[in-house]
């Protein structure tokens, strides 16, 4: 049982506009602003696409864009492209060293 | 350049034990904390554990589901992560990830080795 709830899949169409909800618990979620999101492609290793709730490393598109209200952090990807198609993992920082991440979520681009 | 490069994974038996090594280039990795992150077939991400870096001693966190059987370690002088296994299960059965930490989020990944737990 993961230890952060997100939806299975979501999907949209070129071009629209997608959000990838991330429910955790006043102990991770809500208790830090150390929110990460990893982007994978199928046979390839996870890729760091946002850290610290909204911040996005160097490589990663403006498109996507991050959040957080309580204990639900949330994931906008803008303009979809085909290239967004994958699997998308939210993970929070849980305290003591400890780290937790979602269930992970397909993305599909129709 | 940064790079994660995970070896030792195979095929192995229920309940023997397997030792996984992670070499890190590009970067000092006594400064980092670094983790084990291991997913399933077909399944999501699990954090294993983390091992913090020399300025904080070293010491290391395991999660619960693998507490007591796995155990992560370092060689600074080498560049290597050890994640010690034992006491396998079918379980255990998934591709394991190497990864930097920085702050609180992992900015780099290795490509993975896969473990098999079976007999």
């Amino acid at each position: 049982q993961p230890a952060l709830t997100q939806p299975a899949s979501v999907s949209g169409s070129p071009g629209q506009s997608i959000t990838i909800s991330c429910t955790g618990t006043s102990y991770d979620i809500g208790n830090y602003n150390f929110v990460s999101w990893y982007q994978q492609h199928p046979g390839k290793a996870p890729k760091l696409i946002i850290y610290d709730v909204n911040q996005r490393p160097s490589g990663t598109s403006d498109r996507l864009s991050g959040s957080k209200s309580g204990n639900t952090a949330s994931l906008t990807i803008s303009g979809l492209q085909s290239e967004d198609e994958a699997h998308y993992y939210c993970c929070s920082y849980a305290g003591g060293g400890f780290s937790v991440f979602g269930g992970g979520t397909k993305l599909t681009v129709l | 350049e940064v790079q994660l490069e995970e070896s030792g994974g195979g095929l192995v038996q229920p309940g023997r034990s397997l030792r996984l090594s992670c070499s890190a280039s590009g970067f000092n990795v006594e400064y980092y904390a670094m983790s084990w992150v291991r997913q399933a077939p077909g399944k999501g991400l699990e954090w294993v554990g983390l091992i913090r870096g020399k300025k904080y001693g070293g010491t290391t966190e395991h999660a619960g589901s693998v507490g007591g059987r796995f155990a992560i370690s370092r060689d600074d002088s080498r560049g290597i992560v050890f994640l010690q296994m034992t006491s396998l299960t079918t379980e255990d059965t998934a591709v394991y990830y190497c990864l930097r930490k920085t702050r609180e989020f992992f900015d780099y990944w290795g490509q993975g080795t896969l473990v098999t737990v079976s007999s």
